[in-house]
């Protein structure tokens, strides 16, 4: 069975441009993540998604960023305009719902900005 | 202060040898996991563990709960063991993440 898939593996783009990230979490996980790592850092959470729902955006910085999960499946994040301090890899992990599930990651999105 | 805490940050090792990679966490969970990140790739879960010792081939995780500390060794390393290893937490429906361990294993 594939694991989650994520798209596309590698983005540079300039300063000020708009950009997509895509994801597709294993088959009958309800529950979908996407993190930001910056260099020499752990995964930093940005949004959670129960089904189609995003009960946890607290991290989400919302004037540029932001996701969707149309009929709790796929999942896109969106940066628009994309920011120098952007440049980080972006990751999307999903799991089955509850409290100690565990959490299957994707390659990730490794972003420059430029 | 993070609430994981990983040491060392950076660790390099000769081939064969017994590596131990700590960790340390400030807050109530229920459980932990270990991860493995290579360059360029994912990440994947190597433990996930709520109390005593697991093992898997050349890889065991502790965990004491009372004091609140991890450990993960590989025995007989191997260069291809090369990798970054990730601490992280369940605190509550939340995962939260150490900073993570470079490890480089020569031959």
């Amino acid at each position: 069975e594939a694991g989650v898939v994520q798209s596309p593996r590698y983005k540079i783009i300039e300063k000020k441009q708009p950009v997509a990230f895509w994801c597709n979490p294993i088959s009958g996980h309800n529950t979908l993540y996407w993190y930001r790592q910056n260099l020499g850092q752990g995964p930093e959470l940005l949004i959670r998604y129960e089904n189609e729902e995003a009960v946890d955006d607290s991290q989400l910085p919302k004037d540029r960023f932001s996701a969707e999960r149309l009929k709790g499946v796929d999942s896109t994040l969106k940066i628009q305009p994309a920011e120098l301090g952007d440049s980080a890899v972006y990751l999307c992990a999903s799991s089955l719902t509850g409290v100690n599930t565990e959490a299957f990651f994707g390659q990730g999105t490794r972003l420059t900005v430029v | 202060k993070n609430e994981v805490e990983q040491s060392p940050q950076n660790l390099t090792a000769q081939e064969g040898e017994f590596i131990t990679i700590n960790c340390s966490y400030s807050v109530g969970i229920s459980a932990l996991h270990w991860l493995q990140q290579h360059p360029g790739g994912g990440i994947v879960s190597l433990f996930m563990l709520s109390s005593g010792k697991k093992k898997h081939g050349r890889l065991i995780a502790t965990i004491n709960i009372q004091e609140k500390h991890s450990s993960l060794h590989i025995t007989a390393s191997h260069p291809r063991d090369s990798a970054v290893y990730i601490c992280a937490v369940n605190k509550g429906n939340k995962l939260v993440f150490g900073a993570g361990t470079i490890l480089r294993v020569k031959s």
